[in-house]
């Protein structure tokens, strides 16, 4: 079975604190993926990679950045955490190539407050 | 703009009965579609997928129909259990794309009443 983890499955910051959020797959994925999940605006990518050290914006990058410096590893970063960006955050990687089987496998979710 | 569209944000239906859940999707390129579940505090899981060369797809009590005419897909759900009580994820992607980008919809809620 695909085993996504993330670091923390709750976390409260302050503003302006630097974040960072971690992803592990243990699936030799060559996909990974950020998103955030608000009520009633579904499932937004906010970056994604396609190999280590590649990464590609989504559609809300702003205030946000990533690090993938292992196949295995995809990290969030946020820079100077805003009261904005509260939300659940989701890791998923998938096996890459395209193909019928690129199904993305969800981590658990981290639950972000910003105070 | 959205590129794939749950109009409806939540959907209630009686145990034992049948659950349809839809989705349109703009992009008439998109050529592989997805259905995910997730409960509260959890990650989504996959569902069932379906291509665009089928207009129908099924696996157990899950039925997934493509109309590609219409640009809409619907998931069927027969018959409904509490378990199946979650938020119901559309999604679209390129089969050609490597990165296996896939376009999400804001998702419907599903209660399933005892």
């Amino acid at each position: 079975d695909v085993k996504v983890t993330q670091s923390s499955r709750y976390l409260v910051k302050r503003t302006g604190e630097k974040v960072f959020l971690e992803c592990v797959q243990d699936m030799d994925h060559e996909n990974m993926f950020w998103y955030r999940q608000d009520p009633g605006l579904g499932l937004r990518l906010i970056y994604f990679s396609y190999d280590v050290k590649m990464k590609e914006k989504g559609d809300i990058p702003e205030g946000y950045s990533v690090s993938r410096e292992k196949k295995e590893r995809f990290s969030l970063i946020l820079e100077s955490a805003s009261t904005n960006q509260t939300s659940m955050y989701l890791c998923a990687s998938s096996p890459g190539g395209g193909g019928p089987y690129n199904e993305q496998f969800f981590g658990p979710g981290t639950r972000l407050t910003v105070l | 703009d959205q590129q794939v569209k749950q109009n409806s944000p939540s959907l209630s239906v009686q145990e034992g009965r049948i659950s349809i859940l839809n989705c349109d999707y703009t992009n008439s390129m998109f050529d592989y579609f997805l259905w995910y579940k997730k409960y509260p505090a959890e990650g989504p899981t996959f569902l069932i997928s379906i291509s665009s060369i089928k207009d129908k797809n099924e696996d157990g009590r899950f039925t997934v129909f493509l109309n590609k005419s219409a640009k809409h897909l619907s998931l069927h759900i027969v018959p409904s259990q509490p378990g199946d009580s979650a938020v119901y994820f559309c999604a679209a992607s390129l089969l050609m794309n490597r990165d296996d980008k896939i376009i999400f919809g804001k998702g419907t809620r599903l209660h399933i009443l005892p």
